[in-house]
């Protein structure tokens, strides 16, 4: 089992470029999350999805849409990419005990 | 806002001494998770304790949650140099959301 993907693992844009991170889960869990880390903030959570075809804010959800049309994908996608975006996402999927399994993260850099 | 706040933000020990860990958090929580984050890598779950539980053990992990002071306590007991880290207390929210905490950065010299 692969758990939990991330593609890509690195990225540079510039300044209003688009660009969709995608996340792949093998365990057959139904909720799927995305957090962004920037240095002695922790984790952030963005958007979230409890289900195939439904997706919820998070704490930090203004400038990225989700997407989760497969039960095994969510898409994190920033239409107008800021420097302000700059960060690691990492995604995680929920077994049903309540934890998280995460992906490796994705370097994303926004000149 | 962040939900957890962890406390010391650092922390440098000898190989075999203890390390302790401290969370508090806001709001009430279904429950409270530790996880590990080596550098550059995903995080990685430690171990769960649930609203109702006091205390818990895994190897040499040790949790404990005060609901009543909205805290909870990772103890790393004879910590080697491997469990350099840093680690995230996480609280459940609602039955979906994790909200987690600012981390503790722990050093262990050999």
């Amino acid at each position: 089992n692969a758990g939990v993907t991330q593609t890509p693992k690195f990225r540079v844009l510039k300044t209003g470029q688009s660009m969709t991170l995608l996340c792949a889960q093998d365990m057959n869990h139904e909720y799927m999350y995305w957090y962004r880390q920037d240095p002695g903030m922790g984790l952030r959570l963005i958007h979230y999805s409890v289900g195939e075809g439904t997706t919820a804010k998070g704490e930090v959800p203004d400038g990225y849409n989700v997407s989760r049309l497969k039960k095994q994908n969510f898409l994190l996608g920033l239409e107008s990419a800021a420097p302000s975006q700059t960060s690691v996402y990492f995604c995680a999927s929920m077994r049903y005990t309540g934890e998280l399994f995460f992906g490796e993260g994705s370097r994303l850099t926004v000149l | 806002s962040q939900q957890g706040e962890e406390d010391p933000q650092a922390l440098s020990i000898q190989e075999g001494e203890n390390a302790t860990m401290n969370c508090s958090y806001k709001t009430s929580i279904n429950n409270l998770q530790w996880y590990r984050q080596n550098s550059g890598r995903g995080l990685v779950h430690l171990i769960l304790i649930r609203s109702n539980e006091r205390e818990k053990h895994s190897g040499r992990l040790r949790v404990t949650l005060d609901t009543s002071k909205k805290s909870s306590s990772l103890l790393i007991t004879a910590s080697r140099a491997a469990d350099t880290a840093s680690y995230f207390c996480a609280t459940l929210r609602n039955t979906d959301k994790l909200i987690f905490g600012t981390g503790t950065r722990l050093q262990v010299f050999p």
